[in-house]
């Protein structure tokens, strides 16, 4: 067990261009969730997986936004058009489908966008 | 909704005083409460965590925290503060997805 990895872990990028995120989850975890934290901010929710199905899209997820996770294993997270708003850093979690709301989420180091 | 409070944004502490980091929980039924931390560059570690039972939860590193349901707090202490547990904390409760609290940065002066 290797816990989750996200990749890249810093991304800069300027205003407007296409951005993807890449977050592998602990192997034998079938939730994976995805979190925007912005400075002397808590991590704010974005969105989740069950196996390959998203489940729940928070309204901070707009449509320039779109995460998938197509056989259930790593999930991507991209960004168009890409607005110095979007600077954030950007976690990604894994849980097992266990007691529901108590399942512990195990999260990955983060990939950290600026826009420039 | 579910949400939590970290009343407190920043503390300072001496290597060696004990800590009391609080969080104020607002839900009706019995909540399920998370205490993580991220330190710079690491990603946020699971503290402890409370579901129902004993309201005393023992986490790791000698952290411990009491739920107090006559309070709606949450609160993480720690007897003997070491200047490793510089950090932000996050007290989190849970539905579908985790609800953070704004964090508390600690510091801890040698």
């Amino acid at each position: 067990d290797t816990g989750v990895s996200q990749n890249p872990r810093h991304k800069i990028t300027k205003r407007g261009q296409n951005v993807t995120f890449r977050c592998d989850p602990i192997s034998e975890h079938n939730r994976l969730y995805w979190y925007r934290q912005t400075l002397g901010q808590g991590p704010e929710f974005l969105t989740y997986f069950q196996n390959e199905a998203q489940l729940e899209k928070s309204r901070l997820l707009s449509d320039r936004f779109s995460a998938e996770r197509p056989k259930g294993s790593f999930s991507t997270l991209e960004i168009q058009r890409t607005e110095q708003g979007d600077s954030a850093m950007y976690l990604c979690a894994s849980s097992s489908l266990a007691g529901g709301p108590s399942d512990t989420q195990y999260f990955g180091p983060g990939t950290r966008l600026t826009v420039l | 909704a579910q949400s939590v409070t970290q009343p407190d944004i920043h503390i300072t502490v001496s290597e060696g005083a004990s800590l009391e980091l609080r969080c104020n929980y607002s839900y009706g039924a019995t909540p399920y409460l998370f205490w993580y931390v991220q330190s710079p560059g690491q990603g946020l570690q699971l503290l402890l965590k409370y579901f129902s039972g004993d309201t005393l939860v023992q986490g790791i590193k000698g952290f411990e925290a009491e739920f107090k349901r006559s309070q709606s707090s949450f609160n993480l202490r720690k007897p003997s503060v070491h200047w490793s547990d510089a950090a932000e904390y996050f007290c989190v409760t849970t539905g579908n997805q985790f609800y953070f609290g704004t964090g508390t940065s600690l510091t801890v002066i040698p």
